[in-house]
């Protein structure tokens, strides 16, 4: 059975970096067939995927057009784990962040969410 | 402003069926990408009661069923029990956006 164990403080300053982790066990970040997903849930912009790092050979991310300047999804191979920074935020990032992994285009495991609140 | 359109709610007495759709366009649903649907209970992980448009994972109970017609999909759930009460969302992917993309939910209630 996977499970996904999110961390990461609550509670981050406008124009810092948000920054998550999400813990992997019974799967591998390394997987072939498997892809590491970053998403948020809002009231204003609802659930909105962020972006993905997988390997095929060698390590790939994509990211959302509407973060990709800001966004960051690296895989911890040591600790079977990967990670989301987010840099520069605004009170528009305060979200429910999920990881989540997906296979064969859909997520078939989530974490339990982090409420992320960007305030002074 | 979600990309997928679901009604906000929907609320059925229990033992009865609902329908929960989720319409697209011609660049996601209507291209052909399938429809998955997850079940949200608000504090806990989402999950995934329907995958590629009308399968089920392990554990999830006949009364969860998935279709897709046009740029259009639906979940059907039958025999409803309260247990069912949570939020529901449908995803797919987008070519034009390149990018996976979702509903902006449905809640329902168990009366």
């Amino acid at each position: 059975q996977v499970q996904l164990e999110q961390s990461g403080p609550g509670l981050v300053k406008p124009s810092q970096t948000l920054s998550l982790t999400c813990a992997i066990s019974g799967d591998s970040v390394s997987s072939n067939s498997a892809g590491w997903n970053w998403l948020r849930q809002s009231p204003s912009r609802g659930l909105e995927w962020l972006g993905r790092t997988y390997y095929r050979s060698r390590w790939r991310s994509e990211y959302a057009v509407s973060v990709k300047s800001r966004i960051t999804i690296n895989p911890d191979t040591s600790k079977n784990q990967f990670s989301l920074q987010l840099s520069s935020v605004t009170p528009e990032d305060t979200a429910v962040y999920f990881c989540g992994r997906g296979r064969d285009g859909y997520l078939d495991y989530w974490g339990q969410g982090t409420l992320v609140t960007v305030s002074p | 402003q979600s990309v997928l359109t679901q009604p906000p709610s929907v609320s059925g007495a229990p033992g009865q069926r609902v329908t929960i759709s989720c319409t697209g366009s011609s660049s996601n649903i209507g291209a052909g990408y399938d429809v998955h649907w997850y079940q949200h209970l608000p504090g806990t992980a989402p999950r995934v009661l329907i995958y590629g448009n009308s399968n089920r994972p392990s554990g999830v109970p006949d009364r969860f069923s998935g279709s897709k017609s046009g740029t259009s999909a639906s979940l059907a759930i039958t025999g409803l029990q309260a247990e069912d009460e949570a939020n529901y969302y449908c995803h797919s992917y987008d070519s034009s956006l390149n990018s996976w993309v979702f509903g902006g939910g449905t809640k329902l209630t168990v009366l």
